[in-house]
C-alpha cells in the first residue's frame, strides 16, 4: 500500500538549536516530492520540489534532499518565524497528477 | 500576479444545508485541486479539475461535488451538511505536472 509519513509528529526547539524533519514514502513511480509550509489557519506555501535521488535544494535557513525512500528537511539554527507545520507530499505515477500528501510535522522554535 | 484566491473565508452552516466555495486559479492556470483539511488531520484529496471536466476524486461521497467553468474558476459544492465536515476547504491550482500547487487561504467551514 502506498504511503506517506512524516515523523516526528511535532517538534519543539530552541532558537539556534539546528534539526531535521522526515518525510518517508513508498510508492511506486516518484514523479516528484514537494515540501510546504503552513501556518495556523492559512494555505500550504510552496518551498521545494525534488525529483532524483541525491538532489537536494535549498532556500534560507531550509536544506531538503532526497533518498530512494525518504526525504528530509534540514533546518539550520531556526528563528522563531519558522515554527510553522511543514507538509511533504508526493506525487506518483499511480496518483496521476494528484498528490499525496502526509500528516505534516508541527515545528514550534522557541525564543 | 494575482495568487490563488477562495471566497467566502469562513461560513457558518447547520446541519442538513447546502454549501457552495468558490476558487479562482492563478491566471494561466487550468488545473484546480480541492482538499479537505479537517482540524488536526491531513490534507485529504476531494476534487481534481482541468480543461472544464472532471479527472479525478478522492474518497468522499457523492454529497461533495463541483465544477470548472470556461474561465477555470471552480466550484466546490457540498450537499447535507454533517457535523464532520466542519474543515477547512483548500482549493490548489497548478500548470503542469513538474511543478508543485499553489494554494488559496481556505475557506474555513463550521457545521453546527
Amino acid at each position: 500500500e502506498d504511503q506517506v509519513t512524516q515523523s516526528p509528529e511535532a517538534l519543539r526547539l530552541q532558537e539556534g538549536e539546528s534539526s531535521s524533519l522526515n518525510c518517508s514514502y513508498t510508492v511506486s513511480g516518484l514523479r516528484g516530492l514537494f515540501w510546504y509550509r503552513q501556518d495556523p489557519g492559512k494555505g500550504p506555501e510552496f518551498l521545494f520540489t525534488l525529483y532524483s535521488a541525491g538532489e537536494e535544494k535549498e532556500k534560507e535557513r531550509l536544506k531538503a534532499t532526497l533518498t530512494k525512500k525518504e526525504s528530509f528537511l534540514h533546518i539550520t539554527a531556526p528563528k522563531p518565524e519558522d515554527s510553522a507545520t511543514y507538509l511533504c507530499a508526493v506525487q506518483a505515477d499511480n496518483y496521476g497528477q494528484n498528490f499525496v500528501f502526509g500528516p505534516g510535522t508541527r515545528l514550534s522554535v522557541l525564543p | 500576479e494575482a495568487g490563488v484566491t477562495q471566497s467566502p473565508t469562513h461560513l457558518i452552516k447547520t446541519r442538513g444545508q447546502q454549501v457552495t466555495l468558490r476558487c479562482s486559479p492563478i491566471s494561466g492556470h487550468t488545473s484546480v485541486y480541492w482538499y479537505q483539511q479537517a482540524l488536526g488531520l491531513g490534507l485529504q484529496f476531494l476534487l481534481w479539475y482541468d480543461e472544464g471536466e472532471e479527472r479525478n476524486r478522492g474518497n468522499f461521497p457523492p454529497r461533495f461535488s463541483g465544477r470548472q467553468f470556461p474561465n477555470y474558476s471552480s466550484e466546490l459544492n457540498v450537499n447535507a451538511l454533517e457535523l464532520e465536515d466542519s474543515a477547512l476547504y483548500l482549493c490548489a491550482s497548478s500548470s503542469g505536472q513538474r511543478y508543485g500547487y499553489t494554494f488559496g487561504s481556505g475557506t474555513r467551514l463550521t457545521v453546527v
